[in-house]
């Protein structure tokens, strides 16, 4: 079935380092991918996404590229601060509509 | 305008108890997935829901179960509870099912099982 694997955390940066955070992932087609943000006690926001190959997904300084070849869906900050601290979720959507996710990634950037 | 909400916030049940959890969409949204987020885990999708009807289903025991109300508003409803059903329960809307792609995720409800 569908999955989504993605790097193990935590992940621990000063700030203004560069961010990469590795997805890859596992369809049958060509999903739409996304990467989503959970701060401490709340919910997941959206923070970008790609509907096709070779799309490019762009929000707060963040990046990603949908590389079919690859089947990969990296996210990248060139230069993260304090408040980007927070636990970061690739996802697919599934055959139903629904979110796959992988097991997240927690960030935690130093001042 | 108002994002989706939840209810309650944390909520503490005993091994074999039932609970329901509730959710209120998007203004103008009329599809409502449920998601289970067990501590240090991705959310994993349980059910969805689009005009009061079942569109999807998750890898869950029929102790798990949903409804849609006319309102759009939902229900998630877990019987006979274990403590691996201590998670947070994620409830996501959208305008359309599954030709939509975009879910908004509401703050999730604690849940846990002593």
């Amino acid at each position: 079935g569908d999955s989504v694997t993605q790097m193990e955390g935590p992940v621990t940066l000063s700030e203004e380092a560069f961010l990469t955070i590795n997805c890859t992932y596992t369809a049958t087609g060509y999903p739409s991918l996304f990467w989503y943000v959970q701060y401490p006690g709340e919910g997941l926001q959206l923070l970008l996404k790609a509907t096709k190959a070779d799309d490019k997904g762009s929000n707060k300084g963040f990046e990603a590229t949908y590389r079919k070849e690859t089947t990969s869906f990296h996210l990248e900050k060139g230069s993260v601060q304090v408040s980007d601290s927070a636990v970061y979720f690739c996802a697919l959507k599934g055959s139903q509509g629904n979110l796959i996710f992988g097991k997240g990634t927690k960030l935690s950037v130093k001042p | 305008d108002a994002g989706v909400t939840q209810s309650p916030t944390h909520l503490i049940k005993t091994r074999g108890q039932h609970v329901t959890l509730r959710c209120s969409p998007i203004s103008g949204h009329k599809s409502v997935s449920w998601y289970q987020q067990v501590l240090g885990q991705g959310p994993q999708f349980i059910f969805q829901y689009y005009e009061k009807e079942e569109r999807g289903r998750g890898n869950f025991p029929d102790r798990f179960s949903a409804r849609q109300f006319p309102n759009y508003s939902s229900e998630l409803n877990v019987n006979a509870l274990l403590l691996g059903d201590s998670a947070l329960y994620l409830c996501a809307s959208s305008f359309l099912d599954r030709d939509s792609y975009e879910q908004y995720f509401g703050p999730g409800t604690r849940l846990t099982v002593t």
